[in-house]
């Protein structure tokens, strides 16, 4: 059990610049999560992921960004056109089926900063 | 929609001293309950969980958490602080069917000698 993994760790990127993080999960977790936190706040939720299908999607995921898990092992997430409001750190989570427990764990984060 | 309060944004201890993190939640259903840590710059680390049975789980690190129906709350404890639990304290609550789990805004605890 190698934890779950986030790359980059940060990434500085010009304004109107796509950037892709990707997160591999711990082997054999078929639920992903990718979460976003800025300063001061807690994590919110953005999406997940069960094996390969999207099942949920925040309100908070507009158009720019888009997540995908082709295989149902890693994911991508996609922001496009990036924008000042979107520095913040992303988190991906994983969990395994019910009966490996409900434990969710977190990678690192990938910090997103906007210039 | 579920929600979770955690009214101390910052506390400050001594080391050595008792410990008591408030959170308070809003849900319909029987709460998943959870206390994660964060360090600067870092992921966040579960500390521990509530999902039946003991309403007093205990959790790594020395830490435990009291499940209160009536009270909507899940406050952690620690009887004693130490120097390297300085960090920034979440309280979270999960969906039914575990498919997301809401965070509250944190609350950051120093410790000084």
């Amino acid at each position: 059990d190698t934890g779950v993994s986030q790359n980059p760790r940060h990434k500085i990127t010009k304004r109107g610049q796509n950037v892709t993080f990707r997160c591999d999960p711990i082997s054999e977790h078929n639920r992903l999560y990718w979460y976003r936190q800025t300063l001061g706040q807690g994590p919110e939720f953005l999406t997940y992921f069960q094996n390969e299908a999207q099942l949920e999607k925040s309100r908070l995921l507009s158009d720019r960004f888009s997540a995908e898990r082709p295989k149902g092992s890693f994911s991508t997430l996609e922001i496009q056109r990036t924008e000042q409001g979107d520095s913040a750190m992303y988190l991906c989570a994983s969990r395994g089926t019910f009966n490996s427990g409900n434990t969710i764990y977190f990678g690192e984060g990938s910090w997103l900063t906007v210039v | 929609a579920q929600s979770v309060t955690q009214p101390d944004i910052h506390i400050t201890v001594s080391e050595g001293a008792s410990l008591e993190l408030r959170c308070n939640y809003s849900y319909g259903a029987t709460p998943y309950l959870f206390w994660y840590v964060q360090s600067p710059g870092q992921g966040l680390q579960l500390l521990l969980k509530y999902f039946s049975g003991d309403t007093l789980v205990q959790g790594i690190k020395g830490f435990e958490a009291e499940f209160k129906r009536s009270q909507s709350s899940f406050n952690l404890r620690k009887p004693s602080v130490h120097w390297s639990d300085a960090a920034e304290y979440f309280c979270a609550v999960g969906e039914g069917g575990y498919q997301k789990v809401t965070f509250g805004t944190g609350t950051k605890l120093q410790v000084i000698p």
